[in-house]
């Protein structure tokens, strides 16, 4: 089955700069890789997301790269911004409707 | 969007009473659903996936029996631990797919179990 392996585990970043967390996976035949954010006791929130097809996506300061060949995606946050401190987590799927397999998450700190 | 409203968002309850968590899509039909358990700084982990109108699929190594998932409808499935135990404490989140190709999935927002 389908392995994600996220790093780094934990991010200290000062407020304005910026923020990658890296993703790999292990099935090539993951299309659809999304990127979600968690606070302390409530459930995980897509930020974003990008399937096979394309190599970027930006949406305002996040933006997410995927890399086909070498099977890894990254997360970008730039100008963070210290409500952006939560846990963050990647996921791989092979399609609608399959399940999503999560990396290990990692714990996000904006410093004001 | 799509909108997973899940219940409760926390319980406690005493060893050997069972608890029901319910996961219902609002404004769509959620033919898939899954199941996550989550524990403290940990990821989360798919438990099972269930299916409107059929069995649900266990991972392995989750116990069917003690985990009762059931998809009765098009818009609501339920999971219910059964003679709760401590260890059965954690945090459940529920997932449903969206109904197109390239929709992403709507989580619920998560029940807190404590069983004392």
């Amino acid at each position: 089955g389908e392995n994600v392996e996220q790093h780094p585990s934990t991010l200290s970043v000062q407020e304005g700069d910026s923020a990658v967390i890296k993703c790999t996976y292990s099935d090539s035949a993951s299309n659809y890789f999304p990127w979600y954010k968690q606070e302390l006791g409530k459930g995980p929130q897509l930020i974003i997301d990008i399937r096979s097809n394309v190599g970027e996506k930006k949406d305002q300061r996040i933006a997410v790269t995927l890399n086909k060949t070498a099977k890894h995606f990254s997360l970008h946050i730039t100008e963070t911004q210290p409500e952006d401190s939560a846990v963050y987590f990647c996921a791989a799927s092979t399609g609608s409707a399959r399940q999503l397999t999560f990396g290990s998450g990692t714990q996000l700190t904006v410093l004001p | 969007g799509a909108v997973v409203s899940q219940h409760p968002s926390r319980v406690i309850c005493k060893s050997g009473t069972s608890v029901k968590i319910e996961c219902r899509s609002l404004d769509f039909q959620a033919t898939t659903m899954f199941w996550y358990r989550q524990f403290p700084k940990k990821s989360l982990m798919l438990m099972a996936t269930s299916n409107e109108g059929s069995k649900a699929t266990y991972e392995q190594g989750v116990e069917k029996d003690k985990f009762l998932i059931n998809h009765a409808s098009l818009t609501l499935s339920t999971l219910t631990v059964t003679s709760a135990h401590p260890e059965d404490s954690s945090f459940y989140i529920c997932s449903a797919p969206g109904q197109g190709r390239f929709d992403g999935y709507t989580f619920g927002s998560g029940t807190r179990l404590t069983v004392v």
